[in-house]
């Protein structure tokens, strides 16, 4: 089957700690993103990247970092820097050929730190 | 400014209601419009794509007002099934991969 997948569902860290979230898709989507969505409110965009080996930075970048060496993944780093890094992280991917550019997700990671 | 916004609700409407969304947004140049269905702690899904000339599926009305800068969604005969969060997306530039989500209305139908 095509689609997204994030790993882990749930994820559990100490404050401090640098953590690393998944996200493969086998849909031959030229772009990726990463969002961050907090209760009750909407998503926003961490990073996102069109193409292997580049990325741009999206509205809340500070604290994460993303790598594209590969056009099926992009994985996310949560760092230290991150203030408040609890949230649900959601991955998504598209095409960019005109029309065809909606946007399809994972089932998303929680992250808590404690 | 937010680039995209959304009238957060929650909007509370009996079964069998029709009840309407709308979504601003800032950039002029905008290509693509979507509307998204998110369930409570899982990941939003496509709804519909939104075109210039307007479209319909089944109960669901989307209309697109450039002049105006706002999309809209129609919900028709709301059934229980239909509460939700629905989030309003934009492609700010066309095809750049650049998409920016509304902060979401909620919807709750009521029996």
């Amino acid at each position: 089957d095509g689609g997204i997948t994030q790993s882990p569902k749930y994820l559990f860290r100490k404050e401090g700690q640098n953590v690393t979230l998944s996200c493969e898709q086998n849909l031959n989507h030229d772009a990726m993103y990463w969002y961050r969505q907090d209760p009750g409110q909407g998503l926003r965009l961490i990073y996102y990247s069109q193409i292997v080996n580049d990325f741009q930075k999206g509205d809340i970048a500070e604290g994460y970092s993303v790598s594209r060496e590969k056009k099926e993944s992009f994985p996310l780093t949560v760092t230290s820097a991150q203030k408040n890094p609890t949230a649900f992280y959601l991955c998504a991917s598209s095409s960019l050929n005109r029309g065809r550019t909606e946007a399809f997700f994972g089932q998303g990671t929680r992250l808590t730190v404690v | 400014r937010k680039e995209v916004e959304q009238d957060p609700g929650p909007f509370n409407v009996p079964e069998g209601a029709t009840v309407a969304f709308n979504c601003t947004y800032s950039n002029s140049a905008s290509q693509s419009f979507f509307w998204y269905r998110q369930d409570c702690r899982k990941e939003p899904k496509l709804l519909m794509s939104v075109y210039s000339s307007g479209n319909e599926d089944g109960r669901f009305t989307a209309q697109l007002n450039r002049a105006s800068q706002y999309i809209s969604l129609l919900i028709r005969d709301s059934k229980l099934s239909d509460s939700a969060t629905y989030l309003c997306v934009v492609n700010l530039r066309g095809n750049t991969g650049k998409l920016i989500f509304g902060q979401g209305t909620t919807l709750q139908v009521k029996p």
